[in-house]
């Protein structure tokens, strides 16, 4: 059973241009969370999505990030016009169930670097 | 809200000794707790968890925590370390069944040094 799967592992952006990061879940996993970690820092919740819903976005910028999770596909997490503050490991995390979605499995991260 | 302090940002230790990673929550509800270990360059890997029961729990490679609801602690040891152990080290806070989002500490820097 593959786990989680995020591309690309390395993202290079000048500021001002757009980011996109993808994630697919582990099989069988309907739940998604993405997770930032800056520099020197541990991660902070971002977003978290089931197919088609976004349930919790208490931890995303109000501005510029977005994330969705399709009936089809990987999950994606969008950020507009970059700025070097963005600059940081983004890692995305799986889980199977609703009731005792506990236990999170992690990706190996994006790590997006702005110019 | 939760929250979670881990209490040392770097730990150095020498080869084969034990050690004890500190980690502390605060929390108005029941919680899960877990670590975490990240080797450089890679995702987060789950090392053990505590969601009820005993307050002792076993994890991989080795590494043990003891859940104290009175001291709101969760730290993790380890008898004898290896080089291999030489990582970042995550404590973490779920609010509990039902809930999704991690509360992450910090991270601690754990050294092996032969």
């Amino acid at each position: 059973n593959a786990g989680v799967m995020q591309n690309p592992r390395h993202l290079v952006r000048r500021r001002g241009q757009e980011a996109r990061l993808r994630c697919s879940p582990m099989k069988g996993h309907s739940h998604v969370y993405w997770y930032r970690q800056l520099p020197e820092e541990g991660l902070k919740f971002m977003v978290y999505l089931q197919k088609e819903n976004i349930i919790d976005e208490s931890g995303m910028p109000k501005e510029r990030f977005s994330a969705e999770f399709p009936k089809e596909g990987p999950s994606i997490l969008r950020i507009q016009q970059v700025v070097r503050g963005d600059s940081a490991a983004y890692f995305c995390a799986s889980s199977p169930r609703t009731w005792d979605s506990y236990e999170q499995y992690f990706g190996p991260g994006t790590r997006l670097t702005v110019t | 809200a939760q929250s979670v302090t881990q209490l040392d940002s770097q730990v150095p230790v020498f080869e084969e000794a034990p050690v004890e990673l500190r980690c502390n929550y605060s929390s108005s509800v029941s919680v899960y707790l877990f670590w975490y270990v990240q080797y450089p360059n890679q995702g987060l890997q789950l090392l053990l968890k505590y969601l009820s029961g005993s307050t002792l729990v076993k994890g991989i490679n080795g590494f043990e925590a003891e859940f104290n609801k009175s001291q709101t602690s969760f730290h993790l040891r380890k008898p004898s370390v290896h080089i291999s152990d030489t990582a970042e080290y995550f404590c973490a806070v779920s609010p509990g069944q039902g809930a999704q989002k991690l509360v992450f500490g910090q991270g601690t820097r754990l050294t092996i040094n032969p």
